[in-house]
């Protein structure tokens, strides 16, 4: 999962094998989350989003779950690809319109 | 295609420079973020502004100020640029109200002060 540090966590996974991510968001009261990419040297692209009402939301080849109990949010990639190979990291937005940004998770994918 | 556009990708300055880095955004957004990015410290809120000429400090505001003069343009100043600053510069732009915000980013701009 996400944590603020010098270095960023990594995941390693095989081509074609399924991507789970994780990140923990601290504020009970946030509404909106969104998971983005961001590929080296480029800025970050929307990848999904959900919102509080929702536990699940499905995009191609990407869900988003979300725990509200436990503040925990996941972005699972299906079938992972050499291009899913980035920094993944979620996004809170909490009910006055600020946005909070985790850290980031590193996705690896092995040929 | 809708588009928030950093005028440079790379910049390479010299100690006590005065920096400007321009961002222009494409879709009426009223608010525009600047952020730096370094590893493993993910982005860090410089400045905000909700409208022409308002800004707001965001988390990390010392050494930077930063111009709205007109809508689509938000401009960071780095008054005196210092090592410590070498970072990637992400501009953001978003819609004001309910979600999802449109919340988007520039490419990022790679300032390397030396």
């Amino acid at each position: 999962g996400e944590s603020v540090g010098l270095h960023l966590p990594t995941l390693s996974v095989q081509e074609g094998d399924n991507s789970i991510i994780n990140c923990a968001y601290s504020n009970s009261a946030s509404d909106y989350f969104i998971w983005y990419k961001q590929e080296s040297g480029k800025g970050p692209q929307f990848i999904i989003d959900i919102r509080s009402n929702m536990d699940k939301r499905q995009g191609q080849r990407v869900t988003v779950l979300l725990n509200k109990t436990v503040k925990h949010l996941s972005l699972q990639i299906a079938a992972t690809q050499p291009g899913d190979s980035a920094v993944y990291f979620c996004a809170e937005v909490d009910n006055f319109n600020k946005f909070y940004f985790g850290s980031g998770t590193k996705l690896n994918v092995k040929p | 295609d809708v588009k928030v556009t950093q005028s440079s990708r790379y910049l390479v300055k010299r100690t006590g420079e005065k920096v400007f880095l321009e961002c222009v955004q494409d879709m009426d957004h009223e608010n525009m973020f600047w952020y730096r990015q370094d590893p493993g410290l993910g982005l860090r809120l410089i400045y905000f502004s909700y409208d022409v000429k308002m800004k707001e400090k965001g988390d990390i505001p010392e050494g930077y100020s930063v111009s709205r003069e007109k809508k689509e343009r938000f401009s960071l100043i780095l008054e005196s640029a210092s090592t410590n600053q070498t970072s990637m510069y992400l501009c953001a732009s978003s819609t004001s109200g309910t979600a999802p915000y449109g919340y988007t980013f520039g490419s990022g701009t790679r300032l390397t002060v030396v």
